[in-house]
């Protein structure tokens, strides 16, 4: 069935980097736009960046730009998200989602989200 | 950016009640409207995309409505697996946006 399964999270101090992974499957990976979608504890969603399908547009939030980088392997139908200088407000759930797009556009599925906690 | 104000924050109903959520954009965004359902340890699931379509498999008792910038998320006859948290998202312009979210509590 179509899946998204994140990996990478985990507990990093200020400054330090890393990277989250989203293998994708049950569908043609390069045929779909993904998106990062982060949520700090007990918050809201926050949207973090995107990757067009062809993978030749990619687009950030101003809070991550400069230091989050989207990038695939096509051949592992694997989206990742490299964080770098990590701070302590990046603290979240991080969850990738593929883009559904017909006359508008919405997330589905998500995956189920990978922990990232930045702590001294 | 466009921000998404929903009202109210939380919401107090019973099993069998119907209630609304407003989502406000603060400029047009169209029908690029989404609605999602997230419950307490899980991903959120879309609902209803482009105001009013109720994505496969989505009971008919949850309807959307509006257009331009007033958008509302209506749950007929609240079944106890309603009882949840539900953000509206804006797709129209990068960044995307969501709502801050509505809890759906049991009375």
């Amino acid at each position: 069935q179509v899946q998204l399964v994140e990996s990478g999270g985990g507990v990093v101090q200020p400054g330090r980097s890393l990277r989250l992974s989203c293998e994708a499957s049950g569908f043609t990976f390069t045929n779909y736009t993904f998106h990062w979608v982060r949520q700090a504890p007990g918050k809201g969603l926050e949207w973090v960046t995107l990757m067009s399908s062809d993978g030749s547009h990619k687009l950030y939030a101003d809070s991550v730009k400069g230091r989050f980088t989207i990038s695939r392997d096509s051949s592992k139908s694997t989206l990742y998200l490299q964080m770098n200088s990590l701070r302590p407000e990046d603290t979240a759930l991080y969850y990738c989602a593929r883009e559904v797009e017909t006359t508008t556009n919405w997330f589905d599925p998500w995956g189920q989200g990978t922990p990232v906690t930045v702590s001294s | 950016d466009i921000q998404m104000t929903q009202s109210p924050s939380s919401l107090s109903a019973a099993v069998g009640d119907t209630v609304s959520i407003s989502c406000r954009a603060s400029q047009s965004v169209t029908n690029f409207l989404n609605w999602y359902q997230q419950k307490p340890g899980k991903a959120p699931k879309v609902l209803i995309h482009a105001v009013f379509r109720l994505q496969s498999g989505v009971p008919s008792r949850f309807s959307g409505s509006g257009s331009g910038t007033d958008f509302t998320l209506t749950i007929s006859n609240l079944q106890p697996e309603d009882f949840a948290t539900y953000y509206c998202q804006q797709s129209y312009n990068i960044p995307i946006t969501f709502g801050q979210g509505t809890r759906l509590e049991i009375k």
